[in-house]
């Protein structure tokens, strides 16, 4: 069975620090991971996902990921924070036990920007 | 080119009574997923359609229906609401293909209170 862990439900930082956002995966089979950014009152918008073309993987906005298997690592960070990144931000793995294109989420992290 | 939208955007209902939300796409998708959010737990399957004509549960699925009435359109029905039915809930299509690395896309969500 697939699943994911966050680490921190709400993580701040200073406008122009680096943002980091841990996530964890397990999986029994090679996955497929997500990161999705949900800004308030609305809908959830994928920032960027591995495929396992390449292990770093650049989204949207500057963020950016890399994919370490030896730690079962997925981690989201943007060098330099702006007051638009503050929104909710959620870890997904693939779930391979259908013919549709389930995933399972992460309980989020609440990303708040200080001035 | 409206993506996935819900309705209603807001409903308040009292224990026992019934409702549907709605849900259409407009990108062709053939899979479509209803879910529930939750502070502090992420966003939870409910039911999902991997194409047309076919349905299946998620992870939450006690208390619902669903219908896939075509390849555009995916109900969520609530029988007899409850309390505990007091959520957020997200409808999202899946791209063409049932690939596990499909990205989801996700409508802006349906506030239910239920008293």
């Amino acid at each position: 069975a697939q699943s994911v862990t966050q680490l921190g439900s709400h993580v701040s930082v200073s406008e122009g620090a680096l943002v980091l956002l841990r996530c964890n995966y397990s999986s029994s089979v090679p996955p497929y991971l997500f990161w999705y950014v949900q800004y308030p009152n609305q809908g959830l918008q994928l920032l960027l996902k591995y495929t396992s073309a390449a292990t770093l993987v650049k989204g949207i906005n500057g963020f950016e990921a890399e994919f370490k298997k030896s730690e079962t690592s997925f981690h989201l960070t943007k060098p330099s924070a702006h007051m638009s990144d503050a929104a909710e931000y959620f870890c997904a793995v693939s779930d391979h036990s259908s013919s549709a294109s389930k995933i399972i989420f992460g309980s989020g992290t609440r990303l708040s920007i200080r001035p | 080119n409206a993506g996935v939208t819900q309705t209603p955007k807001f409903q308040v209902l009292k224990t026992g009574q019934s409702m549907t939300l709605q849900c259409a796409q407009d990108m062709n998708h053939n899979s479509m997923y209803w879910y529930r959010q939750d502070p502090g737990m992420g966003l939870r399957l409910i039911y999902y359609s991997a194409s047309e004509g076919t349905t299946d549960k998620g992870e939450v699925p006690n208390g619902y229906n669903v219908s896939r009435l075509n390849k555009r359109e995916f109900s969520l029905r609530l029988e007899s609401a409850a309390p505990s039915q007091t959520s957020v809930y997200f409808c999202a299509s899946s791209e063409v293909g049932g690939s596990p690395s499909d990205t989801q896309y996700f409508g802006p969500g349906t506030r239910l209170t239920v008293l």
